[in-house]
């Protein structure tokens, strides 16, 4: 089974900390995004990446940046945390035609 | 706009009931995706379809591809089955969701 793991399952940030929310896919797939999950708004897309040092925005990428310096992780970086990012980020991974596959999810708080 | 779109929002069924959750969605698309998310859980693929019906255990999922709509159904629900139904179709380059029916059955 594909495994993708995210670094924290839980986080409580200050106000203006940089953060970093990493995630790792162990199947050698192609595609990795990173999503937030709010009540009432669904999953909504930060960034995505096809292919290592390659990036994409998202729906929502205002505030955030991404790395992917290797296939196998995808890094979601806060570079200077607000109380609006207070959400549950989840991390997937997927080959280039489908077989989408979720990590557990991070929430994260910022205080 | 919502290029997916699921129904209901809200489920309560009693323990047995047959459950079905429906999808329909606007974009052309590869793949749609049924996923199951339990209460501060993580997100689990439950089907990728393409055409056609697919059944695993007592769940069963099914397209429509012309009516661009798909379906989920539980049947012989059971109080384990309660979690967030994601609907999620893939348009080649992109994924979009829908925002989930929360499903609770009772004992």
């Amino acid at each position: 089974d594909v495994k993708v793991t995210q670094s924290s399952r839980y986080l409580v940030k200050r106000t203006g900390e940089k953060v970093f929310l990493e995630c790792v896919q162990d199947m050698d797939h192609e595609n990795m995004f990173w999503y937030r999950q709010d009540p009432g708004l669904g999953l909504r897309l930060i960034y995505f990446s096809y292919d290592v040092k390659m990036k994409e925005k998202g729906d929502i990428p205002e505030g955030y940046s991404v790395s992917r310096e290797k296939k196998e992780r995808f890094s979601l970086i806060l570079e200077s945390a607000s109380t609006n990012q207070t959400s549950m980020y989840l991390c997937a991974s997927s080959l280039r035609i489908g077989g989408y596959t979720f990590g557990s999810g991070t929430r994260l708080t910022v205080v | 706009k919502n290029e997916v779109e699921q129904s209901p929002q809200n489920l309560t069924a009693q323990e047995g009931e047959f459950i079905t959750i429906n999808c329909s969605y606007s974009v052309g698309i590869s793949a749609l995706h049924w996923l199951q998310q339990h209460p501060g859980g993580g997100i689990v693929s439950l089907f990728m379809l393409s055409s056609g019906k697919k059944k695993h255990g007592r769940l069963i999922a099914t397209i429509n591809i012309q009516e661009k709509h798909s379906s989920l159904h539980i049947t012989a629900s059971h109080p384990r089955d309660s979690a967030v139904y994601i609907c999620a179709v893939f348009t080649g380059n992109q994924f979009y969701f829908g925002t989930g029916t929360s499903l609770t059955v009772i004992p």
